[in-house]
């Protein structure tokens, strides 16, 4: 099972940043999204499609249906400039991780 | 406060050995699944590796089955990655994951270690 995302998305200070997430009817698993800044292990953002962990800010959001999922920030800052992963979980028990989107923050 | 703190990473020969271990804190150990997740340099997360509590269920991915063995210690809190016949292309980051449950049939990562880098050249 593949997931696909863009390699990079540009976003203005202070505008929404959109990242997707496209799979085969990914819509019927949940997706969950990290956030990784240089040299640093990935954070977990986004977990069952839109649900935040505690300490996450408002401004992240998810969504998921059909063939893509997507990550949503909004009112972007720049410590928001970071690589950005969708995962799932596979059927075969394995996990899954997008190839990952780049997020610049102009 | 939930940590893993990774150890054993280092240079080692093509199909060298070498053992990674997990120590982790601040949550129920025995009632929780842990997995290694690595990362090549300047390239993306890579699932390697799962254990379930009480060694019940055990999985890895298709690129290390056969050469990579995932073990646990409940006494001491800590899981393993014992990793044979190593090549050039194991080369990465290695970090240990605690598992979480949607209830739903899906799991994600929720508390990632620092990570260890394993790094294999002649």
């Amino acid at each position: 099972y593949g997931l696909a995302q863009p390699l990079s998305v540009s976003v203005a200070l202070g505008q929404t940043a959109r990242i997707s997430c496209g799979g085969n009817n990914i819509g019927s698993k949940s997706v969950h999204w990290y956030q990784q800044k240089p040299g640093q292990a990935p954070v977990l953002v986004i977990f069952s499609d839109s649900n935040r962990p505690s300490g996450i800010p408002e401004r992240f959001s998810g969504s998921n249906s059909g063939n893509t999922a997507a990550l949503t920030i909004s009112r972007a800052q720049a410590g928001d400039e970071a690589d950005y992963y969708c995962q799932v979980w596979d059927s075969s028990a394995a996990g899954v991780f997008g190839t990952g989107t780049k997020v610049t923050v102009l | 406060e939930v940590q893993l703190v990774e150890s054993g990473g280092g240079l080692v020969k093509p199909g060298g050995s070498l053992r990674l271990s997990c120590a982790t804190s601040g949550f129920t150990f025995s009632i929780s699944s842990i997995n290694w997740v690595r990362q090549a340099l300047g390239k993306g997360l890579e699932w390697v590796s799962s254990i379930s509590p009480g060694s019940t269920y055990i999985y890895y991915a298709d690129s290390v089955k056969g050469r990579f063995t995932i073990s646990r210690d409940d006494a001491k809190r800590s899981v393993y990655l014992q990793m044979n016949s190593l090549r050039a292309e194991d080369t990465a980051v290695y970090y240990c994951v605690r598992l979480a449950d949607t209830g739903a049939g899906s799991y994600y990562f929720d508390f990632w270690g620092q990570g260890s880098l394993v790094t294999v050249s002649s």
